[in-house]
């Protein structure tokens, strides 16, 4: 079965640093998302992406993180300067088609930030 | 926005037992899919169901649209089957709005 594919799965990142979160998606979906899991708490969305664009975002999802597709395969979150509180699980997810298929989320990525 | 809620909160079984996990939903939904999080944190799919019902293996799951619940039923439960169980409802065309879980504890 197609896998949604994340790397890594675990990042240790000093506070103020830079962070690149990675993501494959299944090839033919066209449908891009990411989630987040702070600890003990629900997944929250961050955004979506379709057509080379955001599509919709949430209120966390603000100037500190931006999503990029930079090839055909590949789909990244990247968090600037990132804060202690941006520790959490990270989930891509695509879609081939929201409304008939559902979403597959990959395996996450852990960020720790110290 | 909508509003998911998951019952109960937690679970405590004995290996063998069956279990059912609800999701009560606030407004109507084109998506809703189970996942299960695994003591990884990994999300495994469980089923997409936005309506009727679907079985796979000991697991399977019924959602009711016009009445805005589903539930997840679990037979013979194993070890295993320990972690927490997410409901999660598309909200508008882009994206999942999650419940709280419901933490699943299977004692041998």
């Amino acid at each position: 079965e197609p896998e949604v594919t994340q790397t890594p799965s675990h990042q240790v990142t000093q506070m103020g640093q830079e962070v690149i979160l990675r993501c494959v998606p299944i090839s033919n979906h066209l449908y891009f998302y990411w989630y987040r899991q702070i600890l003990g708490q629900k997944v929250e969305f961050l955004v979506s992406f379709y057509n080379n664009e955001i599509s919709e975002k949430s209120e966390i999802f603000d100037d500190q993180f931006s999503v990029e597709r930079p090839d055909g395969s590949n789909f990244t979150l990247k968090i600037r300067s990132t804060k202690l509180e941006d520790s959490a699980m990270y989930f891509c997810a695509s879609s081939v088609s929201p409304f008939s298929y559902g979403y597959t989320f990959g395996s996450g990525t852990r960020l720790t930030v110290v | 926005g909508i509003q998911v809620e998951q019952s109960p909160p937690d679970l405590i079984l004995q290996e063998g037992a069956n279990s059912t996990l609800r999701c009560n939903f606030s407004d109507s939904v084109n998506n809703l899919q189970w996942f299960h999080q695994n003591p990884w944190g990994q999300l495994i799919n469980l089923f997409y169901i936005p309506s009727g019902t679907k079985q796979n293996g000991r697991l399977s799951a019924t959602t009711v649209a016009t009445e805005r619940y589903s539930l997840l039923y679990i037979s013979s439960s194993q070890t295993t089957d320990s972690g927490v169980y997410f409901c999660a409802v598309a909200e508008g065309a882009q994206k999942l709005v999650f419940g709280q879980g419901t933490r699943l504890t299977i004692n041998p």
